[in-house]
């Protein structure tokens, strides 16, 4: 069974530009997540997809950053334009149902991450 | 909201056990989960509980107190490829799952 896959793997842009990621989570996942990590802290969330639906985006920041999920498959994240401080790992991960519900274990299957150098 | 806190760093012996605590505040709560990254690496799930009580899992159990707000990831038999980091995740509120900062495991000779 194929994992969660990112693409690119590796980003390096000048501050203003734009800049795209993108992700396959596993085939049947209803759940969908993008988290930021900086060095040496835990991810945080941006957004959270229930199947095309995003239900959870209060800690994405509108003005530059935004987010789709269409026919609730593959998520594209976008920065535009992208500042120093956007300099992170960008994680996509997927999880059969949302949190607390029966199929959801805890589990959240994470893609490799997408780093990006705003320079 | 949630809050998580767990050491920023541990370090211990090969062959040894090791103990890493999480204390969280929240309203709402679904369960705690535990998380390994290795350095440049994805994060990968540990283990996960709902309910008080210990869950074992090859040389890695986890521990939960709901009433203490407290969990704690225990490691036997250190192996040197242990060395991460291990994040406690809460699953609470509308949903979300909030990580905490992460604990760099160092496993020395």
């Amino acid at each position: 069974e194929a994992g969660v896959v990112q693409s690119p793997r590796y980003k390096i842009i000048e501050k203003k530009q734009p800049v795209a990621f993108w992700c396959n989570p596993i085939s049947g996942h209803n759940t969908l997540y993008w988290y930021l990590q900086n060095l040496g802290q835990g991810p945080e969330l941006l957004i959270r997809y229930e199947n095309e639906e995003a239900v959870d985006d209060s800690q994405l920041p509108k003005d530059r950053f935004s987010a789709e999920r269409l026919k609730g498959v593959d998520s594209t994240l976008k920065i535009q334009p992208a500042e120093l401080g956007d300099s992170a790992v960008y994680l996509c991960a997927s999880s059969l149902d949302r949190i607390g519900q029966t199929r959801n274990t805890g589990e959240l299957f994470f893609g490799e991450g997408s780093r990006l150098t705003v320079l | 909201g949630q809050s998580l806190e767990q050491p920023s760093e541990v370090t211990a012996v090969e062959g040894a056990i090791v103990q890493i605590n999480c204390t969280y505040q929240t309203s709402g709560f679904y369960g705690l989960s535990w998380y390994q990254q290795h350095d440049g690496g994805a994060p990968t799930f540990l283990s996960y509980n709902a309910l008080d009580g210990l869950e074992e899992t090859g040389r890695f159990s986890s521990f939960l107190s709901r009433s203490d707000s407290y969990g704690y990831l225990l490691l036997q038999e250190l192996q040197m490829k242990d060395s991460a980091s291990y994040f406690c995740a809460l699953g609470a509120g509308s949903y979300q799952l909030t990580f905490g900062k992460g604990t760099k495991l160092s496993v020395i000779p």
